[in-house]
């Protein structure tokens, strides 16, 4: 059976303050590795999908990592509009299972 | 580009009562998912249609759930009769083809309280 683990399981920043969140994985032959961010009140939003280790992709602060076990979904000099949960979800046959998400909250 | 939509976006239920979920995928979209997030949990799939075929129903408590996709395009998701840890945000998502390489895009979900 696919699992993912995320941790933390929230996370505190500063604005301007870096990080990175964690997924861990076992799956038995991975298709994707999904990363969603959610907003309260939201349906999860897409945001990455990669596909083989040392695969790298970036949209503006955020930028996605994965090695044979895990991604990383590192955030570059956060602001606040990023606080949200992100939610990180691995492929293997046709089904997503997701992880419990790392709440982000972005202070000024 | 008009997204995923559901109805209703809130719904509060007696137990035991029944409940009805909506969903409408991006137009061209052939595979169309449901799934439950519980408070605090990532969402799970309950259900996944390849246009009016079901591909996966494996984690749908088929007891009291049930869902039916008309005609390839709209779907619904039903309740009968509802439990408590049922409350959850029941989540639609269509992609294009269902393949593993299709990215699923998410609608806003309906909020179920059952009391």
């Amino acid at each position: 059976e696919d699992q993912v683990t995320q941790s933390p399981e929230a996370l505190r920043l500063q604005e301007g303050e870096s990080s990175s969140l964690n997924c861990s994985y076992t799956v038995s032959g991975l298709r994707g590795l999904f990363w969603y961010r959610q907003d309260p009140g939201k349906g999860p939003e897409f945001l990455f999908t990669l596909y083989s280790a040392g695969e790298e992709k970036e949209k503006e602060r955020l930028k996605a990592t994965l090695t044979k076990k895990e991604s990383f979904l590192h955030i570059t000099a956060p602001k606040p509009e990023d606080s949200a949960t992100y939610l990180c979800a691995v492929q293997g046959g046709y089904k997503l299972t997701f992880g419990t998400g790392t709440q982000l909250k972005v202070e000024l | 580009e008009a997204g995923v939509a559901q109805s209703p976006r809130y719904k509060i239920i007696e137990k035991r009562q029944s409940v009805a979920f909506w969903c409408n995928p991006i137009s061209g979209h052939a595979t169309l998912y449901w799934y439950q997030q519980i408070l605090g949990q990532g969402p799970k799939l309950l259900i996944q249609f390849q246009n009016n075929g079901v591909v996966d129903d494996s984690q749908l408590p088929k007891d009291r759930f049930s869902a039916e996709r008309l005609k390839g395009v709209d779907s619904t998701l039903k309740i009968q009769p509802a439990k408590l840890e049922d409350s959850a945000v029941y989540l639609c998502a269509s992609s294009f083809g269902g393949t593993s390489e299709d990215t699923q895009y998410f609608g806003p979900g309906t909020r179920l309280t059952v009391l």
